[in-house]
């Protein structure tokens, strides 16, 4: 079972438009959410993180919204470069019983942008 | 400061055979996961390590065995290799008790 729903699976985007990924879940337990970026041939990378005692969280030209209600949260990239062109993953961890210490990521978006 | 490294980068198997996989975790990182990221796919937690003891699996078979050293590093290890154990192998590295995890590049074992 998938614990972290991931969409759209791929996703192609102009230079300098707005890239938008979107996550679901369903375990209470998770209170860390983090989006990871891939490049070929090398591991994730902590792009940004947040928790959900705020609704949305800013670094640069990428932005987390998180609606706890909804059991929702999206990465926003803004001005979109084609350097961004990677695989996105959100990912969910937290803090007791089988969410403690790891993490539950999503399938991935590949992005791709267009000069 | 140094990452996570991870070795060797690419490895070929044959089924039935087994594998070892090593990470060295960064500097000041005293936990030490694994993962298995299959072709197409988001990474699936396979155990975590922290004082040299499991703390933490997923859902893999007793085949996938682990250790941790006492300079933090650890070793992945994989019994009776199979097919559908063709994958990339990713370490992560981080602090007890927090949620910075810090990626190796990872292993690609692929098994013919």
């Amino acid at each position: 079972q998938q614990q972290v729903k991931q969409s759209p699976q791929s996703l192609i985007v102009q230079k300098g438009g707005i890239s938008i990924i979107n996550c679901a879940y369903e375990n209470t337990a998770f209170d860390y959410f983090p989006w990871y970026q891939q490049f070929p041939g090398k591991g994730p990378a902590l792009l940004i993180a947040i928790r959900p005692d705020v609704s949305e969280k800013k670094e640069g030209r990428f932005t987390i919204s998180f609606n706890k209600s909804a059991k929702q949260f999206s990465l926003h990239i803004m001005d979109s470069q084609p350097g961004d062109s990677a695989t996105y993953f959100c990912a969910a961890s937290g803090d007791r019983g089988s969410t403690l210490g790891r993490l539950y990521f999503g399938r991935g978006t590949q992005l791709t942008v267009w000069p | 400061e140094t990452g996570v490294t991870q070795s060797p980068t690419h490895l070929i198997k044959t089924r039935g055979q087994q594998v070892t996989l090593r990470c060295s975790s960064q500097s000041g990182h005293n936990t030490v996961s694994w993962y298995q990221q299959a072709l197409g796919q988001g990474p699936q937690f396979i155990f975590q390590y922290y004082r040299e003891e499991e703390n933490g699996r997923g859902n893999f078979p007793p085949r996938f065995s682990g250790l941790q050293f006492p300079n933090y590093s650890s070793e992945l290890n994989v019994n009776a290799l199979e097919l559908d154990d063709s994958a990339l192998y990713l370490c992560a590295s981080s602090l007890r008790d927090r949620r910075g995890y810090t990626f190796g590049s990872g292993t690609r074992l692929t098994v013919v």
